[in-house]
């Protein structure tokens, strides 16, 4: 299996325009997660997803933020428009959440700047 | 609620000497533990885990955890370092129910420094 997948690797941007990560979680499983990683606030949840529906998101920043998942094999994180305080780095993972093993698997993250 | 607490933000051993990096937890329900690793600029690699098995967990690398229920800790322990373990490793908590969907508690994270 190639893990989860993640793209872009790097984005730079400038404040005020939009961005978009994507992820592509391991093949069959139910559950997908954002996070995001600063050295200020550390690891941070910011939505995840079970069977493509949005289960929490209060971890998102705010309105700027938005997420979905169309189908099982495909996510997107946007940011609009975007401000310098969210660079940072990105993570998807995923899991099979069915019971006593709901390991995470990460992707490699999408390295964020805004300038 | 579950919670994870790790005790020290930084650890820093010398290269071949033991490694005790330090994870206590809290939850309603009988946990699943992990610890995962994060080298600089790279992603979180899972090193082990503890899903209601054995007490005693091997990972990779070398790494060991022992999940002490009395305690409520899951400590991660190494016989003896090596330069490339220097990294960041977190202790997380989680539970799979239908209402939170395999959802975990991170902790804050043990900076690892290894001098030669």
């Amino acid at each position: 299996d190639a893990g989860v997948i993640q793209s872009p690797r790097h984005e730079v941007t400038e404040m005020g325009q939009e961005v978009t990560l994507r992820c592509k979680p391991i093949s069959g499983h139910n559950s997908l997660f954002w996070y995001r990683q600063t050295m200020m606030r550390g690891l941070e949840l910011l939505i995840y997803f079970n069977n493509n529906v949005p289960i929490d998101d209060s971890g998102m920043p705010e309105d700027r933020f938005s997420a979905k998942m169309p189908n099982a094999s495909f996510s997107t994180l946007k940011i609009q428009p975007s401000e310098p305080r969210d660079s940072a780095v990105y993570f998807c993972a995923s899991s099979w959440a069915s019971g006593r093993d709901d390991t995470q698997y990460f992707g490699p993250g999408t390295r964020l700047t805004v300038l | 609620a579950q919670s994870v607490t790790q005790l020290d933000s930084h650890v820093s051993v010398s290269e071949g000497t033991p490694v005790l990096l330090r994870c206590n937890y809290s939850s309603s329900y009988s946990p699943s533990l992990f610890w995962y690793v994060q080298h600089p600029n790279k992603g979180l690699q899972l090193l082990l885990k503890y899903t209601s098995a054995a007490t005693l967990v091997k990972g990779i690398n070398g790494f060991e955890a022992e999940f002490k229920k009395s305690e409520t800790s899951f400590h991660l322990t190494k016989p003896s370092a090596h330069m490339s373990d220097a990294a960041e490793y977190f202790c997380v908590v989680s539970f799979s129910l239908n209402t939170n969907a395999g959802k975990s508690t991170f902790g804050d994270g043990t900076t690892l420094t290894v001098k030669p």
